[in-house]
């Protein structure tokens, strides 16, 4: 199975400010990386695929890079509505996420 | 955008099983991977498995292997996934999710998942 590792677990920061999550893959699993968005007692929102794809929909602030085993998602300017809490997921072998980031403001 | 809705929460006894439905409407069905993924109460998400309705095979994350199963009636557009010998720990929001692009063949789920369930609460208890 492949794990995923995201770092923070937990963070805070203020509205404006730039935010960067982690995502480690503990094998290189290309581009295959997909990033959720979840608020409490909601369905998890696709935010980015493909690594790097913005879903149709989303706030141009929110961008994914990364391939092989490393991945970041960045929140350009943190808005008061981003408070939630991030998982990436692989998806090149089955499905496996990691263990949440959870972005509050200050 | 095709629109999955599940069903309700359910109280179940330690030892017994649970059967959880999600029907598709909306959108196709037949060729898109469906995956099962639960919440624990304050924990993260995890896959348990998935099915693609066209083939019929189930796949299944290998913690689950021995206890669920999961089907799919391509004649209601519905999937199903049933968890038995149920514990305690075992209580969580239970997400359907469909992905968003249809497949013929190779890796179904080598793709992201756009539409999901609203969610079931599982609640095992004696």
């Amino acid at each position: 199975d492949i794990q995923m590792t995201q770092s923070p677990s937990s963070l805070s920061a203020s509205v404006g400010d730039r935010v960067t999550v982690t995502c480690r893959a503990s094998q290189g699993i290309s581009t295959f990386l997909s990033w959720y968005q979840q608020k409490p007692g909601k369905a998890p929102k696709l935010l980015i695929y493909a690594a790097s794809r913005l879903q149709s929909g989303v706030p141009s602030r929110f961008s994914g890079s990364g391939s092989g085993t490393h991945f970041t998602l960045t929140i350009g300017s943190l808005q008061p509505e981003d408070s939630a809490i991030y998982y990436c997921q692989q998806s090149y072998s089955f499905l496996s996420f990691g263990g949440g980031t959870k972005v509050e403001i200050k | 955008q095709v629109q999955l809705v599940q069903s309700g929460a359910e109280m179940k006894k330690p030892g017994s099983s649970v059967r959880v439905s999600c029907k598709a409407s909306g959108g196709p069905f037949i060729n898109y991977a469906i995956s099962w993924v639960r919440q624990a109460p304050g924990q993260g998400l995890e896959w348990m498995g998935g099915i693609i309705p066209l083939f019929g095979t189930a796949d299944y994350a290998q913690r689950f292997q021995d206890r669920v199963t999961i089907t799919a009636d391509k004649s209601t557009s519905t999937a199903h996934m049933e968890l038995s010998s149920l514990q305690s720990d075992d209580t969580a929001v239970y997400f359907c999710a469909r992905a968003s692009e249809g497949c013929s063949g190779g890796n179904c789920y080598q793709t992201h998942f756009d539409s999901w369930g609203q969610g079931t609460l599982i609640t095992v208890s004696s």
